[in-house]
């Protein structure tokens, strides 16, 4: 059974950076359509960003240009960059991943990485 | 951006009774819909796919109809474990975008 562990969460200032990890065990990333989908404090699901089997991504409007998805197939392993970060980028981020279902519906999910951004 | 529309916000049953949560898109999705189950503290987890399909391990009592704008997810007998946030999802074209969530709550 696939499970995905994220880390690199915390703590930042506005305009800050930090890059997120999705480590994979038990599934090939290079098989498997994955996304980043955030959840604000209270709220509901946004997706985030995702990265195709094919190397294609896509970004939600509210951070193209600051956040870059990416993926080390060696390590098995999907990265989130998130630089120029605003306060409303606060949320806990969940790595997702398609492992026995349609292209982008996601059985697999990370516990998710907690991101605060505040001075 | 296809908008998702869930109702009702919030549904209060008991233990047994049938849950009928309402999704309803923007524009037509043909059949890309998803269903997914939160519970306070942990990711969500997959229900339904493709509106209709049940994702492995999911029980029987789960089940997803509709297409085109117009989407159900029913629990025919809520158990105890069943009271959590239901969100749906579509992946008909870019951005995904997902629903505002029910909440199945204890009457």
């Amino acid at each position: 059974e696939g499970q995905l562990l994220e880390s690199g969460g915390g703590l930042v200032q506005p305009g800050g950076s930090l890059r997120l990890s999705c480590a994979a065990s038990g599934l090939t990333l290079s098989n498997s359509d994955m996304s980043w989908v955030r959840q604000a404090p209270g709220k509901g699901l946004q997706w985030v960003s995702a990265s195709g089997i094919g190397g294609g991504t896509t970004y939600a409007d509210s951070v193209k240009g600051r956040f870059t998805i990416s993926r080390d197939k060696s390590q098995n392993t999907l990265y989130l960059q998130m630089n120029s970060l605003r306060a409303d980028d606060t949320a806990i981020y969940f790595c997702a991943a398609r492992m026995a279902t349609s292209p982008w519906a996601f059985d697999i999910w990370g516990q998710g990485t907690m991101v605060t951004v505040s001075s | 951006e296809i908008v998702l529309t869930q109702s009702p916000a919030t549904l209060s049953l008991s233990p047994g009774e049938r849950a009928t949560l309402s999704c309803r898109a923007s524009q037509t999705i043909s059949n890309y819909l998803a269903w997914y189950q939160q519970k306070l503290g942990q990711a969500p987890r997959l229900l339904i796919y493709d509106a209709s399909n049940r994702a492995t391990g999911i029980p029987a009592r789960f089940s997803g109809s509709g297409s085109g704008t117009d989407f159900t997810l029913t629990i025919s007998s809520l158990e105890p474990e069943d009271f959590a946030v239901y969100f749906c999802q579509h992946r008909s074209n870019w951005p995904l975008t997902f629903g505002g969530g029910t909440k199945v709550e204890s009457k």
